[in-house]
């Protein structure tokens, strides 16, 4: 796998409470995502960064934030998660500034609000 | 908008057979297109991609991809199944040319090799 590392790898948390998801990569790559994954949906974005404090929403980034204060550090945070928000999350990263490289995965957050 | 395609929830085929699993695509411009494979508990493991060039593109573990512009399809198929291929696969698209390296993906198809 490539250098990225997703923690935490299972959270169970309580409908209103505040959770932060963290991506580190040690490819020192510029683009990273944000992704959940649902049965049905497949992966939908959620946010996305294409450099230090460059940040923006993707398709579902409703009731998410995202930070980057350093290259190697993509967090995702709910503010005040909801059952909806029960999912498994992946970061990914790409390098290139070119379109043509591939993006990788990280093992994935599975997430359960109760 | 881009948009991918994946019209089998799930695809059977017996070891040894050849497997074909399906991806259609919509974009405004020249695409960039990709193929994912999901184990169980893991994250998404790149096969291989279509950017320019031969219609044919072969990938890992055996696998091959043709893209057909005329057909905006991108179908991922190897010649001879393994159980071990048994997994959810996913087809992205890029759109070339845009602002922002946005990949969308399809709803994925579970790929079923029985022995």
């Amino acid at each position: 796998d490539a250098g990225i590392t997703q923690s935490p790898r299972h959270k169970v948390t309580e409908t209103g409470t505040p959770v932060t998801l963290r991506c580190h990569q040690t490819e020192n790559h510029r683009y990273m995502y944000w992704y959940r994954q649902d049965p049905g949906h497949g992966l939908r974005l959620i946010h996305y960064s294409y450099g230090v404090k460059d940040t923006d929403k993707g398709e579902v980034s409703d009731g998410y934030s995202v930070s980057r204060s350093k290259t190697e550090d993509f967090l995702l945070t709910l503010e005040s998660a909801t059952s909806s928000q029960t999912s498994v999350y992946f970061c990914a990263i790409r390098g290139q500034e070119t379109q043509n490289t591939e993006a990788f995965f990280g093992q994935g957050t599975r997430l359960t609000v109760v | 908008a881009q948009s991918v395609a994946q019209p089998e929830d799930q695809v059977n085929v017996a070891e040894g057979n050849p497997l074909t699993v399906k991806c259609t695509y919509s974009v405004s411009g020249n695409p960039y297109l990709f193929w994912y494979v999901q184990y169980p508990n893991r994250g998404l493991q790149f096969l291989l991609k279509y950017i320019t060039g031969d219609n044919l593109v072969k990938g890992s573990y055996g696998f091959e991809a043709e893209f057909n512009k005329s057909q905006t399809s991108f179908h991922l198929k190897k010649p001879s199944a393994l159980v071990s291929d048994s997994a959810l696969y996913f087809c992205a698209v890029r759109e070339m040319n845009t602002g922002f390296q946005k990949l969308v993906f399809g709803t994925g198809t579970r790929l079923l090799v029985s022995p």
